[in-house]
């Protein structure tokens, strides 16, 4: 069975205090690994899609990596404005485009 | 920036009675879909619809749920006999060559 895993479920960092979220996965085949941020009562904002191992994409204070078993969503120096659940999602190939979502992981930075 | 617009944004509703929920996707896109949030846990696929059919459907998605594209633009979500574990978030989202994007969601509490 298709499965995506986020940890920790809780991340507290000091402003500026660099992290890194974890996705790990299992899916037959993956056709995309989508990290959303959401805000509390908001629904997902898209930051990234990576389709391959190796693959890295950026934004601002926030980098994704992919390998053939977990992504990563690296924070670096974060504000507070970064605070959010950040959701990741697979999207497994067959005949379908639904996405697969963890549980996410809440941060909350402190200035 | 295109963006997926969903309404109302939050509605009360009595058990037994029927809901519409309302969602215009972005107007390129192809693919449309409904997820939805039970407060705590993760973001999970109800259906998708594709070239005025479903494609696909979760197990959540039984005989009292249903979907329509009535028009060009809107995309529906009925329940028919609403029970109190429906409330939760509602996620309409469409999918094209600018990706997978999510609305703001319709708060569904059933009382």
């Amino acid at each position: 069975e298709d499965q995506v895993t986020q940890s920790p479920e809780a991340l507290r960092l000091q402003e500026g205090e660099s992290s890194s979220l974890n996705c790990s996965y299992t899916v037959s085949g993956l056709r995309g690994l989508f990290w959303y941020r959401q805000d509390p009562g908001k629904g997902p904002e898209f930051l990234f899609t990576l389709y391959s191992a190796g693959e890295e994409k950026e934004k601002e204070r926030l980098k994704a990596t992919l390998t053939k078993k977990e992504s990563f969503l690296h924070i670096t120096a974060p504000k507070p404005e970064d605070s959010a659940t950040y959701l990741c999602a697979v999207q497994a190939p067959r005949n379908t485009d639904k996405l697969i979502f963890g549980t996410g992981t809440r941060l909350q930075v402190f200035p | 920036e295109p963006e997926v617009t969903q309404t109302p944004s939050h509605q009360v509703t009595q058990m037994g009675q029927e809901v519409i929920l309302r969602c215009v996707p972005i107007s390129n896109h192809l693919y449309f879909y409904w997820y939805r949030q039970i407060l705590g846990q993760k973001v999970e696929f109800l259906v998708s619809f594709y070239n005025n059919e479903i494609s696909e459907k979760s197990e959540i998605f039984d005989d009292q749920f249903s979907v329509e594209r009535p028009d060009g633009s809107n995309f529906t979500l009925k329940i028919r006999s609403t029970k109190l574990e429906d409330s939760a978030m509602y996620f309409c989202a469409s999918s094209g060559d600018r990706g997978y994007t999510f609305g703001s969601g319709t708060r569904l509490t059933v009382v």
